[in-house]
């Protein structure tokens, strides 16, 4: 059973598409992330939701619009895609701001690349 | 805002010790942890550190201190599978915000 799960795995696609990412967790957990990690490795956070609500905009562009359905749930819409925004997109679930340790589990990661 | 430091790459090899350190710089603090990530894999909690000292986990060790704002994550007998990029992570004091450093890409050689 996969704790947390996004899909696509990967995506390739032209600039100016919109494309969509979807994240799911079968932990339980009530707060959920997405992270964005360049090709240097740096992993940066764009947004935290807890329990539905949006916690965290990491003064992300606004083309980045994240939608969580209910707390297991956290589904990422970019548009107007560019260049720059190629990178490997990873969600992420933890207890409620982290728990006791802030420990993350993050999903397998969504290669986007744009063309 | 947040800020940290940790070297970009270590080489070591099987069998070894190998330290891995971060300072932080934060407005706000509420633990540094540790992740290990290996190419195409997602990143995976290793260890947490919420007050100062050492905490060990099988081989890996990790240590904060609080005054220096700095901590280290310590591997011992290193094996071939160790090699992976490790990351430092602070999260602040509202718990919903976890932000990593650069990464320092660890290569075990035989």
């Amino acid at each position: 059973d996969t704790a947390v799960s996004q899909t696509p795995k990967y995506l390739v696609t032209q600039m100016g598409n919109d494309k969509s990412i979807k994240c799911e967790q079968n932990l339980g957990h009530d707060t959920m992330y997405w992270y964005k990690q360049d090709s240097k490795k740096f992993l940066k956070i764009m947004f935290s939701y807890n329990n539905k609500e949006l916690i965290i905009n990491e003064t992300v562009p606004n083309r980045f619009s994240p939608k969580s359905p209910d707390k297991a749930h956290l589904n990422l819409h970019i548009n107007s895609l560019e260049l720059g925004d190629s990178a490997v997109y990873f969600c992420a679930s933890s207890h409620k701001g982290g728990g006791n340790t802030g420990e993350l589990f993050f999903g397998e990661g969504s290669r986007l690349t744009v063309l | 805002g947040q800020s940290l430091e940790q070297p970009s790459e270590v080489t070591a090899v099987e069998g070894a010790i190998v330290q891995i350190n971060c300072t932080y710089q934060t407005s706000g603090f509420y633990g540094l942890s540790w992740y290990q990530q290996h190419d195409g894999g997602a990143p995976t909690f290793l260890s947490y550190n919420g007050l100062d000292g050492l905490e060990e986990t099988g081989r890996f060790s990790s240590f904060l201190s609080r005054s220096d704002s700095y901590g280290y994550l310590l591997l011992q007998e290193l094996q071939m599978k160790d090699s992976a990029s490790y990351f430092c992570a602070v999260r602040d004091t509202g718990g919903f915000k976890t932000i990593f450093g650069a990464g320092t890409r660890l290569f075990v050689k035989a």
